[in-house]
């Protein structure tokens, strides 16, 4: 049972463009949730992330949203970078005695010259 | 320097056989984990330690087992490999347990069963 779900296995998008990745999630016991980008060889490095108490969190040329009520959240990239090209996993976590991150499947995303 | 460090990156060995990854950090975090990415490329739980306790035990075989000489290290041993071991495994620290905190990760270690 996938408690996370990343529907688009992957994205193409302009350089300058808005990339926008997509998360979807069933727990609602979830309660903080990451992003996370992952090149090749390399293990996944926090990007940003949100509690789930705000709606929006933004950092830089990064922005978190998330909807509650349809237990989805977004990834905005503006402007994409062509150094942005990587995959992406949406993550999710709640509080309680023991921690642990639920992963989506991960978006390949590809910035295009 | 390295935050989360796994030794080896690469580990290619027989079937039946008996090996070990390594995990350190240096970041005084608490919390260690391991992380199994399969050829789906699924990344799932597998173990968790906080100050040396484990807390976190996702119905792993008992082929596995989890060692945390002291809270800066998590080591992995894997008894009697199988095809199906065969995966990317990760390694990460957080500050805290009880949710809400960042999870750092290690590059990884490819493990292939042959």
């Amino acid at each position: 049972d996938q408690q996370v779900k990343q529907n688009s296995p992957s994205l193409s998008v302009q350089e300058g463009r808005i990339s926008i990745l997509n998360c979807d999630y069933t727990n609602s016991m979830f309660d903080y949730f990451l992003w996370y980008k992952k090149y090749p060889a390399e293990g996944p490095t926090f990007l940003i992330s949100i509690s789930s108490i705000k709606d929006k969190n933004e950092d830089g040329r990064f922005t978190v949203f998330l909807n509650k009520s349809a237990k989805h959240l977004s990834l905005h990239i503006v402007p994409s970078q062509p150094g942005d090209s990587a995959v992406y996993f949406c993550a999710a976590s709640y509080t309680g005695t023991a921690s642990k991150l639920t992963f989506g499947t991960g978006t390949r995303l590809q910035v295009t010259l | 320097d390295t935050a989360v460090s796994q030794t080896p990156k690469y580990l290619v060995t027989q079937m039946g056989n008996d090996k070990s990854i390594k995990c350190e950090q240096n970041l005084g975090h608490d919390t260690m984990y391991w992380y199994k990415q399969d050829s789906k490329k699924f990344l799932k739980i597998m173990f968790s330690y906080n100050n040396k306790e484990l807390i976190i035990n996702e119905t792993v075989p008992n082929r596995f087992s989890p060692k945390s000489p002291d809270k800066a290290h998590l080591n992995l041993h894997i008894n009697s490999l199988e095809l199906g071991d065969s995966a990317v495994y990760f390694c990460a620290s957080s500050q805290r347990t009880g949710g809400g905190g960042i999870q750092y990760f290690g590059a990884g270690t490819r493990l292939s069963v042959l």
